[in-house]
């Protein structure tokens, strides 16, 4: 079936430097979304992407699409203490059912 | 606040026990979705509900059953519970106006069952 991973798995960096988060996917994505979950709280819905190749920025956050949508990355750039939480990516394969298959998330701690 | 909302948000049984979560979707929102959550895990999609009627089963145990009613909220039974069943379960409704499944999913704020 389909599988979809994130690496890393946890990442600790000081306030106001980079992150990123890097998920694949076993099979090729009709699309992809990004959910953020911050601590004791739930996974709240960042942005969905569907072209390959596929760039959108939020603020300080870049998403990216893979060209043969199997692979999609979020950046941050210069990390604040909001920024900590469990990052989330979930693809959809439409010869899967179409299902939304959540990769294993990334956990970012950012020092003060 | 994602406007869909899960009772109770705490729950404490013993192993063996039969319990029932519920959960109300966003309004105008056609499919319900379960998820099990267990500590520093991520996410496990147990099964999908759109407009009343099953469309997707994920890893969901032969115990644990869910239905979508008239009104469109769920319920997910778990039954004869193990310690290993004390998770975060998760609701999330999406739109999937038509079947389509495309649409981002609001999660609810969970329900927190410990079993003893």
């Amino acid at each position: 079936g389909q599988q979809v991973m994130q690496i890393p798995q946890y990442q600790h960096v000081q306030e106001g430097e980079d992150f990123t988060t890097y998920c694949n996917s076993s099979t090729t994505l009709s699309n992809i979304q990004w959910y953020k979950q911050r601590p004791g709280g739930h996974p709240v819905f960042l942005i969905q992407l569907v072209k390959s190749g596929e760039v959108k920025k939020q603020k300080r956050l870049t998403f990216q699409f893979g060209e043969a949508k199997k692979n999609s990355s979020l950046h941050i750039t210069a990390t604040q203490t909001t920024d900590v939480g469990t990052y989330f990516c979930a693809g959809r394969d439409n010869n899967a059912g179409n299902m939304l298959t959540f990769g294993g998330g990334t956990r970012l701690m950012v020092k003060p | 606040d994602s406007g869909v909302t899960q009772t109770p948000k705490h729950l404490i049984t013993a192993t063996g026990q039969r319990v029932t979560l519920r959960c109300s979707p966003r309004s105008g929102d056609l499919s319900v979705y379960w998820y099990q959550q267990s500590l520093d895990q991520g996410l496990q999609f147990l099964i999908q509900y759109y407009n009343g009627e099953e469309r997707a089963k994920g890893n969901i145990l032969e115990r644990f059953s869910a239905q979508q009613f008239p009104d469109l909220h769920s319920e997910l039974n778990l039954s004869s519970l193990e310690l290993g069943d004390s998770a975060l379960y998760f609701c999330a409704s999406s739109l999937d106006i038509g079947g389509r499944q495309g649409d981002e999913q609001y999660f609810g704020p969970g329900t927190r069952l410990t079993v003893t």
